[in-house]
């Protein structure tokens, strides 16, 4: 079975610090995981991908696999940056599996 | 890139009946997917629907409450049938389609359904 584990709900940090979304996974082969994004009114949009180690709207993240996990950073964070993050796991079937997702709140 | 519409977009409905909800993609892909994103919680596979052939549900969903079409490479729906007020949620269609670079199958993902079921 695949999960996804966002252990945070809420994440709340000032513009300008640096923000840390936490993700861990459980899957018994190679996955390919994924961050998405949600902004406020808008539709779900994929945000980055580990297998093209890029580095969006300066976001990046790391696929630890001994750690088993997947956390999206950013050295500085800001005010648009606040949405609804989702990690998520896709395994040899195809299919995505979410975590519950991490509000992020940046602050003035 | 694949740009996906839903109708309707929300919709409040009384228990015990049915709403279909259409998904349209503006082009051609084999895979699409039905998703359930309920109040507070994340997004749930419900199925995947690919052309030509019956949809393949997830565990704890059954063809009978959920039953899909797939007429075609640019269109499916999603029927909720015989509705109570846990079925309210955001219903979300899905497709694989190339995305960046070009070379990588992206999941695209539909501005969703709200229903309420009263």
């Amino acid at each position: 079975a695949q999960r996804v584990t966002q252990p945070e709900k809420l994440l709340s940090v000032f513009k300008g610090a640096p923000v840390e979304l936490k993700c861990n996974y459980s899957y018994s082969g190679s996955p390919e995981l994924f961050w998405y994004v949600q902004y406020s009114r808008q539709r779900l949009q994929l945000l980055l991908r580990h297998i093209s180690r890029e580095s969006i709207k300066g976001f990046t993240a790391d696929l630890n696999k001994g750690e088993t996990s997947f956390h999206l950073k950013k050295p500085f964070a800001q005010e648009e940056d606040s949405a609804m993050y989702y990690c998520a796991l896709r395994g040899s079937n195809y299919k995505l599996t979410f975590g519950k997702g991490t509000l992020l709140t940046v602050n003035p | 890139s694949a740009v996906i519409s839903q109708k309707p977009s929300r919709d409040i409905c009384q228990r015990g009946t049915s709403l279909t909800i259409q998904c349209q993609v503006d082009s051609q892909v084999t895979m699409m997917f039905w998703y359930r994103q309920q109040p507070g919680q994340s997004l749930t596979l419900i199925a995947t629907a690919n052309q030509g052939s019956e949809a393949t549900y997830e565990s704890g969903f059954v063809i009978d409450k959920f039953p899909i079409s797939r007429p075609n490479l640019t269109f499916s729906t999603l029927t909720v049938s015989n509705m109570s007020p846990e079925d309210s949620s955001i219903y979300l269609c899905s497709v694989r389609a190339s995305g960046r670079g070009g070379s990588y199958n992206e999941q695209f993902f539909g501005p969703g359904t709200r229903l309420t079921v009263l």
